[in-house]
């Protein structure tokens, strides 16, 4: 979706290093999540943002760390602890009210080696 | 608790074929059902969606109707082609979204 920007789409690092991925949304939407496919399997939650400042866990949120310091952000952190970083990175948008769609953004492939 | 259960892939049809992707859920309340669809590299696309029981989603050809009965939402399509090709992720929205783990379909020409 054109309102919803990962960056970047590939990413290398080295195990033990932590890594910022970065989304950014322009759709004025209130909530925001991320998610993580490993190959084959569907989407697992990671952590969502349903306001500004706040935020709640999902369901593999050992090893990441976010922030929502603005409507517009919501970047997600994968440290060092996290023991199988290797994956495909979604985060979606929505208005966060019942019955409304998410929207996606393209991903960010990481790679730790 | 809140689920979506889909069938395995792949799915392997040639082309001008019929599609069917069965999709059950459990919930509690009332959620809204989605079929979203992803090509390869790529995030998903809002497919179609429903938002309450008897509702029927359709765009591009697929449709799915929201059965509470049955707790299902089936994907279906008249006359599937090669560009249609992609992994298929029936889920479940309420203050979350709640995926499957996708069905892939190949469409041969």
């Amino acid at each position: 979706d054109g309102g919803i920007t990962q960056s970047p789409k590939y990413l290398f690092r080295k195990e033990g290093q932590n890594v910022t991925l970065s989304c950014e949304q322009n759709l004025n939407h209130d909530a925001m999540y991320w998610y993580r496919q490993d190959p084959g399997q569907g989407l697992r939650l990671i952590y969502y943002s349903q306001i500004v400042n706040d935020f709640q866990k999902g369901d593999i949120a050992e090893g990441y760390s976010v922030s929502r310091e603005k409507k517009e952000s919501f970047p997600l952190t994968v440290t060092s602890a996290q023991k199988n970083p290797t994956a495909f990175y979604l985060c979606a948008v929505s208005q966060g009210t019942l019955n409304t769609e998410a929207f996606f953004g393209q991903g960010t492939r990481l790679t730790v080696v | 608790g809140n689920s979506v259960t889909q069938m395995e892939g792949p799915v392997t049809l040639s082309e001008e074929a019929f599609l069917t992707i069965n999709c059950t859920y459990t919930a509690t309340g009332y959620p809204s059902l989605f079929w979203y669809v992803q090509y390869p590299g790529e995030g998903l696309q809002l497919l179609l969606k429903a938002t309450k029981a008897d509702d029927k989603g359709s765009n591009k050809g697929f449709e799915a109707t929201y059965r509470k009965e049955t707790t299902s939402f089936h994907l279906e399509k008249g006359s599937v082609q090669v560009s249609d090709s992609a992994v298929y992720f029936c889920a479940l929205g309420t203050s979350k979204f709640y995926f499957g783990s996708g069905t892939k379909l190949n469409v041969k020409p």
